[in-house]
């Protein structure tokens, strides 16, 4: 079955710290990951893929197959970046439906 | 260019009735999906539509669910004899086509059932 992880429900850091959301997926087969995000009364919105291997507002994530994990990456945490994050994955065939994590709220303190 | 649009944004409904969600695309976007998401919870894939055609529906929880794109554009998701556990946020999200492409979400519909 697919399934994305999201282990912290929150995570509070401070403004220039560093930065990491896990993400942990099981997958029969290889998927496509994403990190999506949604700033307060805004919608939900794409923050970067792996098949991009993009670096969006200074965030990366690196896909480890071995460790079937996509955990999303700062290295200087901007105010800005308070928001809920959601780790999703989807086939590279079929509908392309995604399936989403629980998400992460992240707070970045002043 | 205007993005995904949903409308109403907020519906409060009493147990037991029927209530239509409409979701517009963005113009051109042949895939359409619906996602519902709890409180709490991220969303949940209900339901899928490449134009008109509705290609899978394997999320959607109950046959009281039913939805529709009968022209390949706008979409109405449809909640027969409302129950509490209804209560979500329905998003619809669009992409150009099926495959690869990202999907845009819309704003929700934030459903309420009394």
């Amino acid at each position: 079955a697919q399934r994305v992880t999201q282990p912290e429900k929150l995570l509070s850091v401070f403004k220039g710290a560093p930065v990491e959301l896990k993400c942990n997926y099981s997958y029969s087969g290889s998927p496509e990951l994403f990190w999506y995000v949604q700033y307060s009364r805004q919608r939900l919105q794409l923050l970067l893929r792996h098949i991009s291997r993009e670096s969006i507002k200074g965030f990366t994530a690196d896909l480890n197959k071995g460790e079937t994990s996509f955990h999303l990456k700062k290295p200087f945490a901007q105010e800005e970046d308070s928001a809920m994050y959601y780790c999703a994955l989807t086939s590279f065939q079929g509908a392309q439906k995604l399936v989403f994590g629980q998400g992460t709220r992240l707070t970045i303190n002043p | 260019g205007a993005g995904v649009s949903q409308s109403p944004r907020y519906k409060v409904a009493k147990r037991g009735q029927d209530v239509a969600l409409r979701c517009d695309p963005i113009s051109g976007h042949v895939s359409l999906f619906w996602y519902q998401q709890a409180l709490g919870q991220g969303p949940e894939f209900l339901t899928y539509f490449q134009n008109e055609a509705q290609l899978d529906k394997s999320g959607l929880p109950s046959d009281r669910f039913f939805a529709e794109r009968p022209e390949g554009s706008v979409s109405t998701l449809k909640i027969q004899r409302t129950q509490q556990e209804d209560s979500a946020v329905y998003l619809c999200a669009s992409s150009h086509v099926a495959a690869s492409d990202t999907q845009y979400f819309g704003p929700g519909t934030r459903l309420t059932v009394l």
